[in-house]
């Protein structure tokens, strides 16, 4: 089993449209939580934390929910530019610093 | 204030050479982190340094993956000799070094192997 597993996608939305990405993890020890963005042939850039009590950013929620191991992220009102892949990342156990990222879920809004 | 710096950008070598890739983190981070992703497999840490310590390495591929920090601004990973399977996208990465830091990758390094 892999240590972050979420659904490749793709996913294919209108502009406008709200779209949820979900993301599990194995390792009930981690204790920090993230979504990076990363554009088609770029490198990866953080998006957001994620904290135990959910937190939102302008269209962005982010939840975490530690009993199931499962983390998402919410898209609301979408925009062409949101069009990217998402990485659902969890730090490592044994080391705070060890990022473990999942394979990821491609976004692809359309007008 | 400048990025993580790599280079080069693009490398195309053929099989059995040998490949260096570079990394500038940026300055006072002291984690230092490569990765490597592909489609297959997507992307993998394959060593990590803090205080230019090789701390956990157990993402290196095999003995012909290699990597030094002989320095708090620079960082090499070497391949020899190199294979087509080793065609990827080379990721370094820095932070500080406390929990929950963010990570900041450079642009990457595409590597072709033929």
């Amino acid at each position: 089993r892999k240590e972050v597993e979420q659904d490749p996608g793709p996913f294919n939305v209108p502009e406008g449209a709200t779209v949820a990405f979900n993301c599990t993890y194995s390792n009930s020890a981690s204790q920090s939580f993230f979504w990076y963005r990363q554009d088609c042939r770029k490198e990866p850039k953080l998006l957001m934390s994620v904290y135990s009590s959910g937190n939102e950013d302008g269209r962005f929620t982010a939840q975490l929910n530690r009993a199931s191991q499962y983390i998402s992220l919410l898209i609301r009102d979408s925009k062409l530019s949101d069009s990217a892949t998402y990485l659902c990342v969890v730090n490592s156990k044994g080391g705070y610093n060890k990022l473990i990222f999942g394979a990821g879920t491609r976004l692809a809004v359309h007008p | 204030d400048a990025g993580v710096i790599q280079s080069p950008r693009h490398e195309v070598t053929e099989m059995g050479q040998e490949v260096t890739l570079r990394c500038k983190p940026i300055s006072g981070h002291n984690s230092l982190f490569w990765y490597r992703q592909t489609m297959m497999r997507g992307l993998e840490l394959l060593i990590y340094f803090n205080n230019n310590v090789p701390i956990d390495d157990s993402g290196m591929p095999e003995d012909r993956f290699s990597a030094k920090m002989p320095n708090a601004s620079f960082s090499t990973l070497k391949i020899q000799p190199s294979e087509p399977r080793d065609s990827a996208v080379y990721f370094c990465a820095s932070t500080r070094d406390r929990q929950g830091y963010e990570q900041y990758f450079g642009p990457g390094t595409r590597l072709t192997v033929t």
